[in-house]
């Protein structure tokens, strides 16, 4: 059962528009949540994270809304930039007595045209 | 700071032989996860480590994986025997402390058994 879902394999955006990546859980116990970044052949790399006592954080051109009545957040980028052309996972985490694990969706590739 | 370093980046090998796979993580860095992405599955949680010892091994797959940490710049992930369905691309990761949320990935190793 996947907890963390992206529903959307692959988005495609002009440059210059704003890119909206989406992202569903299931598990209300998670409390932090963090977007990620992955370039071929290369590690997957934090962008921006968003505690669930809050529902919007800002990062320059980035942004993540939560909504968590609705157990959904969202990556905004405006605007989009051919160098943000990658694979997008969302993630989430609920502190338990291990620690702080990660559970990721399956990502989303973001194309951004010229 | 060098950031979570892995070795091999590429690893091929016929089935039955044992792989061995390295992470140094990042100095200071207290904890440490293994991750195996394939398309059919995306990124999964292998094993994680807290001051070296193993504290979630639930999504080790089978017996043939086990993982070490004898200190604490220092991990392998072996397989043995191998088989074609390990392939995929194997991620280390660390983070500061259990408390902290961010993890930061080494650039994956790359394994194909044929």
């Amino acid at each position: 059962d996947q907890q963390v879902k992206q529903n959307s394999p692959s988005l495609s955006v002009q440059e210059g528009r704003i890119s909206i990546l989406n992202c569903d859980y299931t598990n209300s116990m998670f409390d932090y949540f963090l977007w990620y970044k992955k370039y071929p052949a290369e590690g997957p790399t934090f962008l921006i994270s968003i505690s669930s006592i809050k529902d919007k954080n800002e990062d320059g051109r980035f942004t993540v809304f939560l909504n968590k009545s609705a157990k959904h957040l969202s990556l905004h980028i405006v605007p989009s930039q051919p160098g943000d052309s990658a694979v997008y996972f969302c993630a989430a985490s609920g502190y338990n007595n291990a620690g702080n694990m990660l559970t990721f969706g399956g990502g989303t590739r973001l194309m951004v045209k010229p | 700071d060098a950031g979570v370093i892995q070795s091999p980046r590429h690893e091929v090998t016929e089935m039955g032989q044992e792989v061995t796979l390295r992470c140094k993580p990042i100095s200071g860095h207290n904890s440490l996860f293994w991750y195996r992405q394939t398309m059919m599955r995306g990124l999964e949680l292998l094993i994680y480590f807290n001051n070296n010892v193993p504290i979630d091994d639930s999504g080790m797959p089978e017996d043939r994986f086990s993982a070490k940490m004898p200190n604490a710049s220092f991990s392998t992930l072996k397989i043995q025997p191998s088989e074609p369905r390990d392939s995929a691309v194997y991620f280390c990761a660390s983070s500061f402390d259990r408390a902290s949320y961010e993890q930061y990935f080494g650039p994956g190793t790359r394994l194909t058994v044929t």
